[in-house]
């Protein structure tokens, strides 16, 4: 059973970086694609974009400037860094596996429980 | 705003079916899939349907999803009380070049 785990700190303050690891059990980093998705409180769901093993990333242009994510397969994580964060960014965090190579024959299962992220200083 | 739209509410009693509909464009549910999520209160979201009207595993056949032109639809029939939750729509858009979401439609059941 494919189980993640989000990890990080819960206050950032606004003009710095934001970083969370996604903690992958029951599968293997390095042959799947991997998303991070937000949702601000009371809010709709946000996709903020992928990352595959080997330096493979694609980002959701409106976050594409600001984003940077990464795989480390000895610890069978993924991260995610969100820089120049401001109130906008707060948020719950998501991180969930890609179901496929394809943008278009793509769909997230499972999902990490979320992990709140809040932006003030 | 979304570029999916959904309706912000629906409701049911227990045992009815309802629906729920998620509206795109060309560029996004006219050409491509469409996948539904599930998230229950406090909760995160689940998997409901992918590939427009395909089950995952563990799934009840009572939630069923069909694509038609560029809108999409979600039924659930046999309605529990522990379907309350807020659905999400979700497809790639070509425009964009990103996946996009609905804005969720809470479900109430009376």
């Amino acid at each position: 059973q494919v189980q993640l785990q989000e990890s990080g700190p819960g206050l950032v303050k606004p003009s710095e970086t934001l970083s969370l690891t996604c903690t992958v059990s029951g599968a293997a980093i390095s042959k799947y694609y991997w998303s991070w998705i937000r949702q601000p409180a009371g809010k709709g769901l946000e996709w903020i974009g992928r990352v595959y093993n080997g330096g493979y990333s694609y980002y959701n242009p409106s976050l594409q400037s600001r984003v940077t994510m990464s795989v480390d397969t000895s610890k069978n994580q993924f991260s995610l860094n969100l820089n120049s964060v401001t109130a906008a960014d707060t948020a719950v965090y998501y991180c969930a596996r890609d179901s496929s190579s394809s943008y278009k024959e793509d769909w997230f299962d499972p999902w990490g429980h979320g992990t709140l992220v809040t932006v003030s200083s | 705003q979304s570029v999916l739209t959904q309706p912000p509410s629906a409701s049911g009693t227990p045992g009815q079916r309802v629906t729920m509909s998620c509206s795109g464009s060309s560029s996004n549910i006219g050409s491509n899939p469409v996948n539904w999520y599930q998230q229950l209160p406090g909760s995160a979201p689940k998997l409901l349907i992918y590939r427009s009207n395909q089950r995952p595993s563990g799934v009840p056949d009572r939630f069923s999803g069909s694509r038609s032109g560029t809108s999409a639809s979600l039924a659930i029939s046999g309605l529990r009380s522990d379907d309350e939750a807020d659905y999400y729509c979700a497809t790639w858009d070509d425009s964009l070049s990103s996946r996009v979401f609905g804005g969720g439609t809470k479900l109430t059941v009376l």
